[in-house]
């Protein structure tokens, strides 16, 4: 998707190991996410980032960390990955008062 | 909190039929914005309409039209004339700013498929 470039698109993980999940924007906006989706529960939010520097937490942060050194990229990383975080991860930013929200194209993390 | 309720998990349909999406959700706010996304089988989400609180028009595009109720706490979507490319999950959400911040909350999903 235009402006927001998420990588890997596919990983998968033994249980245990951890791994970082990328997100850049080239939209120059403030807000960013990090949603899960798994199958019947529809995008839950993990993480998210008002501002450059601040991150505060979503409905299901357990298990995970957020980065966001700089306006450009909003990392999510899994340090002991688990079988429960199998699931597909989207990347989301939006600008000023819930005018737009542009999400990437999703991670797909199998953790076996 | 905020909370989206998507009460069908898949419809299936032949084509040709009308089909409606329905959503209710709950804020305590005022001001709040409310969208349509669509999720094909290659997984992107596709952006589908935007709503803010205060303009309760009807909105028709092509073969999709949405009806938002405030007194009902609804905004539902119809599909007309069905077609195969319309198979897919739809999902509602809703926008709130909370202490600063927006953060957008999913229904979870509903599957439409489309039979030939």
């Amino acid at each position: 998707n235009a402006g927001v470039t998420q990588t890997p698109k596919f990983q998968v993980l033994k249980t245990g190991q951890s791994m970082t999940l990328q997100c850049a924007q080239d939209m120059n906006h403030n807000s960013m996410y990090w949603y899960r989706q798994d199958p019947g529960m529809g995008l839950r939010l993990i993480y998210y980032s008002a501002s450059e520097g601040t991150t505060d937490k979503g409905e299901v942060p357990n298990g995970y960390n957020v980065s966001r050194l700089n306006k450009r990229e909003f990392s999510l990383r899994l340090e002991s990955a688990a079988p429960s975080q199998t699931s597909v991860y989207f990347c989301a930013l939006n600008g000023r008062g819930g005018w737009g929200y542009t999400f990437g194209s999703g991670t797909r993390l199998t953790v076996v | 909190a905020q909370k989206v309720t998507q009460a069908q998990t898949e419809i299936s349909v032949v084509e040709k039929e009308d089909v409606t999406l329905d959503c209710v959700y709950e804020t305590r706010d005022t001001t709040y914005y409310l969208f349509w996304y669509k999720q094909p089988p290659s997984g992107e989400l596709v952006f589908l309409i935007r709503r803010n609180s205060f303009d309760e028009q009807n909105e028709i595009s092509g073969r999709y039209s949405w009806n938002f109720q405030k007194s009902t706490s609804s905004f539902n979507f119809t599909i007309t004339a069905s077609q195969v490319v319309d198979s897919a999950v739809y999902f509602c959400a809703l926008s709130e700013n909370q202490g600063g911040s927006e953060k957008l909350v999913f229904g979870k999903g509903m599957k439409l498929t489309v039979n030939p």
